[in-house]
């Protein structure tokens, strides 16, 4: 049973466009949820997070949101660029231990 | 610069035979983890440890061990008992009590 789910596999944008990305969930317990990018063959880095007292959190290009009554996040990614191609997972918390449930990831290809 | 290092980059393991993934991290970070990548799937948790001495499985446990007799090393060991261990597998350290996770640059590990 996944409990975070980011149901497209992949994502193609033109550069200079924008880039959304979902991410969906299911238990009403999760209280931090957190975007990584990651590059082939690479470790993931940490994007951007978002606390569930929040709806929105920016920085940069990068601005999460949260709507905790369809239990649904999005990453946006204004404009896009060719090095934001990559995969982009959504994790959770529900603070309990502080492990994180993560999602299959989005693979985001950027054209030019 | 503070990080978190893995090796070997690449591994190759023969039937039957027990493996060691290296992870040391200089960040003084309390609580390292384990996690394991399939194409097409999110991370997977196989271990943690929030303190030295202690650890914890994850959902993944089985064919796996580790040890943490010291802060900045948590070296996995895939056993002969993992029938499926090809995968890239991934170390990473957070700051005790917090959910944003740093990540090495993974392992790569196949089956001959």
């Amino acid at each position: 049973d996944q409990q975070v789910k980011q149901n497209s596999p992949s994502l193609s944008v033109q550069e200079g466009r924008i880039s959304i990305l979902n991410c969906d969930y299911t238990n009403s317990m999760f209280d931090y949820f957190l975007w990584y990018k990651k590059y082939p063959a690479e470790g993931p880095t940490f994007l951007i997070s978002i606390s569930s007292i929040k709806d929105k959190n920016e920085d940069g290009r990068f601005t999460v949101f949260l709507n905790k009554s369809a239990k649904h996040l999005s990453l946006h990614i204004v404009p896009s660029q060719p090095g934001d191609s990559a995969v982009y997972f959504c994790a959770a918390s529900d603070g309990s231990n502080y492990q994180l449930i993560w999602g299959a990831g989005t693979k985001l290809i950027i054209k030019p | 610069d503070g990080g978190i290092t893995q090796s070997p980059k690449y591994l190759f393991r023969k039937e039957g035979q027990n493996v060691t993934l290296s992870c040391e991290q200089n960040l003084n970070h309390d609580a390292m983890y384990w996690y394991r990548q399939d194409p097409g799937q999110g991370l997977r948790l196989i271990y943690y440890s929030q303190i030295v001495n202690d650890f914890q499985k994850g959902d993944i446990a089985e064919g796996y061990s580790v040890s943490r007799e010291k802060k900045e090393s948590f070296p996995l060991t895939v056993t002969s008992a993992q029938k499926n261990p090809t995968a890239f597998y991934l170390c990473a350290s957070s700051m005790a009590g917090h959910e944003k996770l740093f990540f090495g640059s993974g392992t790569q590990l196949s089956v001959l």
